[in-house]
């Protein structure tokens, strides 16, 4: 069955440092693969979506990779800011979205 | 960017009752919804697919009896948790497909989530 693993749990790094969170899937072979943001309590907020024949997007602060031979997906803050503490889930596919159990990130002063 | 709201935000109900919860889209018109669940610490399921005008899709496992989806219109769904019990409590979210939103392909616009307690 399909299968989606996004790093740690939690994350926690200093303000200023970039935080990288991953995203490996099995059993899968989407042709999109997005980035959303979930605060407690709230629906997850749309960040990114990347193609599966691109290998990067940027957007402001937020860069994601996407190594379809890998089956990963590599999700960049920089500068990070205590504001960006938030979960962060990745999910596969366009229109029926299969979502991963979300890395909690924690940006410390 | 696109909004979707959902009402309630919060319900609390007894176990045997039913609860309506409606999620629409505010400023563009979707002709698909999408209903998630979410327990604590877990992932966003998908439970069924809202198309306006049809049935719903269900995916496997998921009582269509019991989770009833109507997609009256082209900006609201509801959906109905019929004879409701403790085991369905849970955070229910749902999405608008923004295709023709004119913002973008291929995203999809989340509700706020309706936190279901019952009793």
């Amino acid at each position: 069955s399909q299968k989606i693993e996004q790093n740690s749990e939690a994350l926690n790094i200093q303000e200023g440092k970039t935080a990288t969170l991953t995203c490996n899937y099995t059993n899968y072979s989407p042709a999109y693969l997005q980035w959303y943001r979930q605060d407690p309590g709230r629906g997850p907020v749309f960040l990114l979506l990347i193609r599966e024949n691109e290998k990067e997007k940027r957007k402001e602060r937020l860069k994601v990779t996407f190594d379809t031979t890998l089956k990963q997906s590599l999700f960049h803050i920089t500068a990070s800011q205590p504001a960006d503490s938030a979960t962060y889930l990745c999910a596969l596919g366009a229109d029926k979205l299969i979502f991963g159990t979300g890395t909690r990130l924690q940006v410390f002063p | 960017g696109a909004v979707v709201s959902q009402h309630p935000s919060r319900v609390i109900c007894k176990s045997g009752t039913s609860v309506k919860i409606e999620c629409r889209s505010l400023d563009f018109q979707a002709t698909t919804m999408f209903w998630y669940r979410q327990f604590p610490k877990q992932s966003l399921m998908l439970m069924a697919t809202s198309n306006e005008g049809s049935k719903a899709t269900y995916e496997q496992g998921v009582e269509k009896d019991k989770f009833l989806i109507n997609h009256a219109s082209l900006t609201l769904s509801t959906l109905t948790v019929t004879s409701a019990h403790p085991e369905d409590s849970s955070f229910y979210i749902c999405s608008a497909d923004g295709t023709s939103s004119g913002r973008g392909p291929d995203t999809q616009y989340f509700g706020p989530g309706t936190r279901l307690t019952v009793l």
